[in-house]
């Protein structure tokens, strides 16, 4: 089975703190994914990376910068943490297989509280 | 752009029945992927069922099923026999074929399980 473990389930910080959210995938895919949550606004797409050292913007990145120095490992940076970042933030990975439809498996989420 | 709309915010059903929940979207690509994801209170995003396009024939995984209908650009999911265990967030997501391809998630339906 696919494991995405997240390093923590909830996570309260105080604005203007830099928080370091990380994600551990162990079935060696290639592509990673952050995203953030929110009621009524389903989930968004915050940064993707498809290989180590490569990122991609997804369609909310201001605020955010991320970082995958190795493949397994795609780290979620808030420079200067702020209320409108509350929220939960979720991880995924997914294959280049073909055989898996470039289906995402996901993690069990952050919740951020900014104070 | 692509889009995901699922009209329905929340829905009730009665354990062992059967329950159809919506979704539509909309795109100008002819080859691409549709999930369906399920967040149960308080735990992980799993995926429920996925569809490719091109293939006419709608996917089955035990009591959950698709009716993906092509040209209408729909994509509902049925559960059948419901049970208290299929309370949770439904998301349907769109995804066209190709490398460095994104996922579009609808807002989110809430399903109540009624004992």
């Amino acid at each position: 089975d696919v494991k995405v473990t997240q390093s923590s389930r909830y996570l309260v910080k105080r604005t203007g703190e830099k928080v370091f959210l990380e994600c551990v995938q162990d079935m060696d895919h290639e592509n990673m994914f952050w995203y953030r949550q929110d009621p009524g606004l389903g989930l968004r797409l915050i940064y993707f990376s498809y290989d180590v050292k490569m990122k991609e913007k997804g369609d909310i990145p201001e605020g955010y910068s991320v970082s995958r120095e190795k493949k397994e490992r795609f780290s979620l940076i808030l420079e200067s943490a702020s209320t409108n970042q509350t929220s939960m933030y979720l991880c995924a990975s997914s294959s280049k297989d073909p055989s898996d439809l470039d289906t995402q498996y996901f993690g069990p989420g952050t919740r951020l509280t900014v104070l | 752009a692509q889009t995901v709309t699922q009209s329905q915010p929340e829905m009730s059903v009665q354990e062992a029945e059967t329950v159809t929940l919506s979704c539509t979207y909309d795109t100008s690509e002819n080859n691409y992927y549709l999930f369906w994801y399920k967040q149960p209170p308080s735990r992980q995003m799993i995926l429920v069922i996925r569809q490719e396009a091109y293939k006419q024939q709608n996917a089955t995984e035990n009591r959950f099923s698709v009716n993906f209908q092509k040209a209408a650009k729909s994509f509902s999911l049925k559960i059948s026999d419901s049970q208290l265990g299929d309370t949770a967030m439904y998301f349907c997501a769109f995804m066209k074929t190709g490398a460095n391809s994104k996922l579009t998630f609808g807002k989110g339906i809430t399903l109540s399980v009624r004992p």
